[in-house]
């Protein structure tokens, strides 16, 4: 059962802007590094943001994500096609001395 | 650039065992901490454990539904990461896949593409 809550499924048009949250509390984003995953069918996750607010190589600047307590946000502006995926927060919990990961958040370009 | 191979997954019974490799390439294995997570079909994400190399202590660290029955490990001479998976049960139907955690424990930084292992009668 994950710990960290997300939207299951947000949505919108080509070019918008879309917004995922996670909801965690003290012993896991409260105190923790937040990183977040993305996940296409059959595929493997993939790095998305990690520290909160960095961005591997190679992920655009349309990506960007910020903490705040214990949530933590990942934008996606001038959404594409591409984007559609499944997106996932994680971090590790200092108190299960587990790493625990959202529930997902499936993204959809109309 | 960093590359993470598994293999080992199969078709295997209830109470079974089964044990899963990842080959390490890219970085230096002695330093490494590795994770395995596991994606039941249609289901989300779930961590299964960790490692933390000897040179950092040494530590594994497990989820409450596999503690006891996985056992991870490495074998730094030849870059390899493993989980044994015994007293398999049904639930454990899952890709597995391996992860470096770089620069922080929260961060899982690169991803092998995963093996399938299906415990089924």
């Amino acid at each position: 059962q994950s710990v960290l809550t997300q939207p299951p499924s947000v949505s919108a048009a080509p070019g918008q802007r879309v917004t995922i949250s996670c909801s965690g509390s003290s012993s896991n984003i409260g105190n923790n590094y937040v990183s977040w995953y993305h996940q296409l069918p059959g595929t493997a996750p993939k790095l998305l943001m990690y520290e909160n607010t960095k961005r591997p190589s190679g992920i655009p600047d349309r990506f960007s994500g910020s903490k705040s307590g214990t949530s933590a946000t990942l934008g996606i502006t001038g959404l594409q096609t591409g984007d559609e995926a499944d997106y996932y927060c994680g971090t590790w919990d200092s108190t299960l001395s587990v790493y625990v990961f959202g529930t997902g958040t499936k993204v959809a370009v109309l | 650039e960093v590359q993470l191979v598994e293999s080992g997954g199969a078709l295997v019974k209830p109470g079974g065992s089964l044990r899963l490799s990842c080959e390490v390439l890219g970085l230096s294995f002695s330093d490494a901490w590795m994770t395995w997570v596991r994606q039941a079909p249609g289901e989300g994400l779930e961590w299964v454990g960790r490692s933390i190399p000897e040179r950092g202590g040494g530590a594994t660290d497990y989820a409450a539904p596999v503690k006891g029955r996985f056992t991870i490990s490495r074998d730094y001479s030849r870059n390899m990461f493993y989980l044994q998976m015994n007293s398999l049960k049904i639930e454990d139907t899952a890709v597995y896949f391996c992860s470096w955690i770089d620069k922080t424990p929260s961060n899982l930084a690169s991803w092998g593409p995963g093996t399938q292992v299906t415990v089924s009668s």
